[in-house]
């Protein structure tokens, strides 16, 4: 069965710092998604970005990008110019390709900036 | 915008008394499903519906049902809330097997959930 470990119940940063959010699975399958989604606290779930695992170049959207690493089963997500608005519960998901299945989400990291 | 919608936001019943949560969505996605997220948890999926067909997952309660009467609208029944009932339950969609969708082909799009307290 597949796993996703989010090893950092919580991280802080300081604003406009960086700040790298760790996310590793299990799979035996060679391609499925990955997900990074953002909780912000009594707010709706958001997706921040996603990652063919066919595809080997990093996903990046804006400030968000993704350090992918298939071999070592590793989704990483980097935060850069962290914003007070970025301060959210971040999931790390998995799903199958093609799969009617549900998204395995990891236990989520809680993320605080500082001002 | 398209969106998915959750109604109530907020919800308390009381302890037995059964309970209908409501999902729309004008995204015209053919899956749709439904979580449960307790405080300070991952969500959990209860069950989905792709298209007409019902896919429930096998740790779900009987005490909970779905219905999708068309495309757009999907229903959470409980039958009779516990306590532990109590939890935030999220209803999200996805466009399975469509290419050039925004944000792609199974990603899956969430509601703003809906707060339910069991008294």
């Amino acid at each position: 069965a597949q796993t996703v470990t989010q090893s950092q119940p919580e991280m802080s940063v300081q604003e406009a710092e960086t700040v790298t959010l760790s996310c590793t699975y299990d799979t035996s399958e060679s391609d499925y998604y990955l997900f990074w989604y953002k909780q912000p606290p009594s707010r709706q779930m958001i997706l921040v970005i996603r990652q063919e695992a066919y595809k080997q170049q990093n996903a990046t959207e804006n400030r968000f990008s993704v350090n992918f690493q298939k071999a070592a089963k590793s989704f990483s997500l980097k935060i850069s110019d962290s914003q007070l608005g970025d301060a959210a519960m971040y999931f790390c998901a998995y799903r199958r390709l093609g799969s009617q299945g549900n998204l395995i989400f990891g236990k989520g990291t809680k993320l605080s900036v500082k001002p | 915008d398209a969106m998915v919608i959750q109604n109530p936001r907020y919800q308390v019943t009381q302890f037995g008394k059964p309970v209908t949560l409501s999902c729309s969505q004008t995204l015209n996605h053919n899956v749709m499903y439904w979580y449960q997220q307790k405080s300070s948890q991952a969500p959990k999926l209860l069950f989905h519906y792709y298209d007409k067909d019902f896919n429930n997952e096998a740790d779900t309660p009987d005490n909970f049902q779905s219905r999708r009467p068309n495309t757009s609208f999907c229903f959470l029944d409980i039958r009779s809330p516990g306590l532990g009932d109590a939890a935030m339950y999220l209803c999200a969609t996805s466009r399975d097997g469509t290419s050039g969708t925004p944000g792609g082909p199974d990603t899956q799009y969430f509601g703003p959930g809906t707060r339910l307290t069991v008294l």
